[in-house]
């Protein structure tokens, strides 16, 4: 079965600073997907980023980047130049494609101080 | 654009009480999903739907149960509530293959007593 950890359960960093976030999963299948969504106050779930196992370019959206290292089982977030509405519960996620079941960590709580 | 749409979104039961989530999507999505989210415990799987007809368990199944009513509808079903189920419940669906993200409902706040 897919594990997937995130090791900080919380964190806090300075507006405008830089922060990573976490996430190591364990699966013996070689095609997958990996996500990390966002939960703000508001309970909704967002989309930050995506990565297709297959490709070796971490993705990109704006000021969030991952850093994927698929022999570690390894799949981080980064996010640059920190906003107080960054301030959410950070979700990692991990898809098979043969099945669509989508399994996720415990999160990450992720504070922004002014 | 209603994407994914659950009610109710806040109930309170007794205990041995049943109740049925609902959960419907627009957006022609073969794969359907119901979570619960708890303090320190994320979002774990119940049961998910891969394709109309079809339903596999989850991470967490035990006292659920659910139906696929069709493409669009992906019901739970509490047949006797505990307290234990008291929880924050989400309906997801995506296209097959992780192409595109999950989208997910407002979310259920359910409370057992």
């Amino acid at each position: 079965a897919q594990t997937v950890t995130q090791s900080q359960p919380e964190m806090s960093v300075q507006e405008a600073e830089t922060v990573t976030l976490s996430c190591t999963y364990d699966t013996s299948e070689n095609n997958y997907y990996l996500f990390w969504y966002k939960q703000p106050p508001s309970r909704q779930m967002i989309l930050v980023i995506r990565q297709e196992a297959y490709k070796q370019q971490n993705a990109t959206e704006n000021r969030f980047s991952v850093n994927f290292q698929k022999a570690a089982k390894s799949f981080s977030l980064k996010i640059s130049d920190s906003q107080l509405g960054d301030t959410a519960m950070y979700f990692c996620a991990f898809m098979k494609w043969v099945d669509d079941k989508i399994i996720f960590g415990k999160g990450t709580r992720l504070h922004i101080l002014p | 654009n209603a994407g994914v749409t659950q009610t109710p979104k806040f109930q309170v039961l007794k205990t041995g009480q049943s109740m049925t989530l609902q959960c419907a999507q627009d957006m022609n999505h073969n794969s359907m999903y119901w979570y619960r989210q708890d303090p320190g415990m994320g979002l774990r799987l119940i049961y998910y739907s891969a394709s109309e007809g079809t339903t596999d368990k989850g991470e967490v199944p035990n006292g659920y149960n659910v139906s696929r009513l069709n493409k669009r509808e992906f019901s739970l079903r509490l047949e006797s509530a505990a307290p234990s189920q008291t929880s924050v419940y989400f309906c997801a669906s995506s296209a097959t293959g992780g192409s595109t993200e999950a989208f997910f409902g407002q979310g259920t706040r359910l409370t057992v007593v």
